[in-house]
């Protein structure tokens, strides 16, 4: 979707790293939004932003993840140190209040 | 927690078929979406439907919210192979920090073979 993207689109990391996944929104909009995506537990909501203001966190998974967003144009999701069952797809989405476009999302492997 | 079960997981038909897919729920939502995902990409907004007993088409594709606004279904008439996909409900909810929360559906995965 060219309202957002994502990078990288693929990481292949071994666990314990820090991985880093970002997101450049390009449309206009007022809140973001971080999802993953697996086969067991489908689509979940991270956490998501709204004026650039965290609103809700309690998505996160634990303390190893962290998002920030620094501005309108920019937001990442860290995760540090990374585990095999933090594999997923991470989806970034974009909307007036809810999500509204996706970005292609990155697909985390850690080995 | 509010849950949206959809049915069937899983689909496969011929060109030309019709079929329903069905997201139900416990809870009432404010207002209740439906995306398309494909392989390798993120899912794409159909349509949201925020008014109980609400009717919304998109060409083949026709959008119903039960009256109660707790369930919804999609219904395609004359299937093509281009619809294939993974279609998921989500419903939203309102008010505070829940404002901008949807609870996805597990998605049915749609085949239609030529």
């Amino acid at each position: 979707d060219a309202g957002v993207i994502q990078s990288p689109r693929h990481e292949v990391t071994e666990m314990g790293q820090e991985v880093t996944l970002r997101c450049k929104p390009i449309s206009g909009h007022n809140s973001l939004f971080w999802y993953r995506q697996t086969m067991m537990r489908g689509l979940e909501l991270l956490i998501y932003f709204n004026n650039n203001v965290p609103i809700d966190d309690s998505g996160m998974p634990e303390d190893r993840f962290s998002a920030k967003m620094p501005n309108a144009s920019f937001s990442t999701l860290k995760i540090q140190p990374s585990e095999p069952r933090d594999s997923a797809v991470y989806f970034c989405a974009i909307g007036l209040h809810q999500p509204q476009h996706f970005g292609d999302g990155t697909r985390l492997s850690i080995l | 927690t509010q849950l949206l079960e959809q049915s069937p997981q899983f689909l496969s038909i011929q060109e030309g078929e019709n079929l329903t897919v069905y997201c139900n729920s416990s809870s009432v939502f404010s207002s209740l979406q439906w995306y398309r995902q494909e392989p390798g990409e993120g899912p794409v907004l159909l349509v949201t439907v925020v008014t109980g007993g609400e009717v919304k088409k998109l060409k083949r594709l026709t959008f119903q919210f039960g009256d109660a606004r707790k369930d919804s279904s999609l219904h395609i008439t004359a299937a093509q192979p281009g619809d294939t996909g993974l279609y998921l409900c989500a419903g939203g909810s309102a008010g505070g920090t829940s404002y901008g929360k949807l609870t996805f559906g597990q998605g049915t995965i749609l085949t239609v073979h030529p």
